[in-house]
């Protein structure tokens, strides 16, 4: 059980937008920057977004991130077949004095 | 560039230890916290420690404490992990990545098999 709850799947067909949420606390989310972090099949996961809603240079404007309370959200717009991945979104904990990560959220390109 | 390169994986018995290691380069070590995640076969992430840049300050998860350490080296430019009295449950890619919360970059991964 994941402390930041996030969907396990979502999909969409090319050139869609679709959202992935993540849910979390006061302690989390609430209070510290959200991160957005993507995993292609057997690679190491990279950063897609930081501080909430910054993208890290080399990454497509199709790809942004929000937050509003306790929650955030990753929306990919223009959606292509090499996007699909697992992605996770993370936080710091206040509670736990540590970083917790969502479960992740397989996006499937139809 | 930036690179983080692990080293130290394999197969160990339950009970037993492994120190995995990250030779960072590219980057000025010593402005930066760093982190080790590891993510088991078929799952999610799960962080596991972070160190200060200069070492005075860890944190690590409550699924590791008293067993794993995080150290660094900063001459060496590397962070270590010492992993003790491991368990089956502890198998796991384990990756070291640059930074305590903005964890960017990351290396490519060790795997950690502790099996009997």
């Amino acid at each position: 059980q994941s402390v930041l709850t996030q969907p396990p799947s979502a999909s969409g067909t090319p050139g869609q937008r679709v959202t992935i949420s993540c849910a979390g606390s006061s302690s989390n989310i609430g209070g510290n920057f959200v991160y957005w972090y993507q995993q292609l099949p057997g690679t190491a996961p990279k950063v897609l977004i930081y501080k909430n809603n910054q993208r890290p240079s080399g990454v497509p404007d199709r790809f942004s991130g929000s937050k509003s309370g306790t929650s955030a959200s990753l929306a990919i717009s223009g959606l292509r077949s090499e996007d699909e991945a697992d992605y996770y979104c993370s936080a710091w904990d206040d509670s736990l004095s540590g970083v917790v990560f969502g479960g992740g959220t397989k996006l499937t390109v139809l | 560039q930036v690179q983080l390169v692990e080293s130290g994986g394999g197969l160990v018995k339950p009970g037993g230890s492994l120190r995995l290691s990250c030779a960072a380069s590219g980057f000025t070590f010593t402005d930066y916290y760093m982190s080790w995640i590891r993510q088991a076969p078929g799952k999610g992430l799960e962080w596991v420690a972070y160190i200060s840049p200069s070492g005075g300050i860890i944190y690590d998860a409550d699924s590791v404490k008293g067993r794993f350490s995080i150290s660094r080296d900063n001459a060496k430019k590397t962070v270590y992990l010492q992993m003790n009295s491991l368990r089956v449950d502890d198998t796991a890619v384990y990756y070291c990545a640059r930074g305590g919360d903005w964890l960017d970059p990351w290396g490519q991964g060790a795997l950690v098999t502790v099996s009997s």
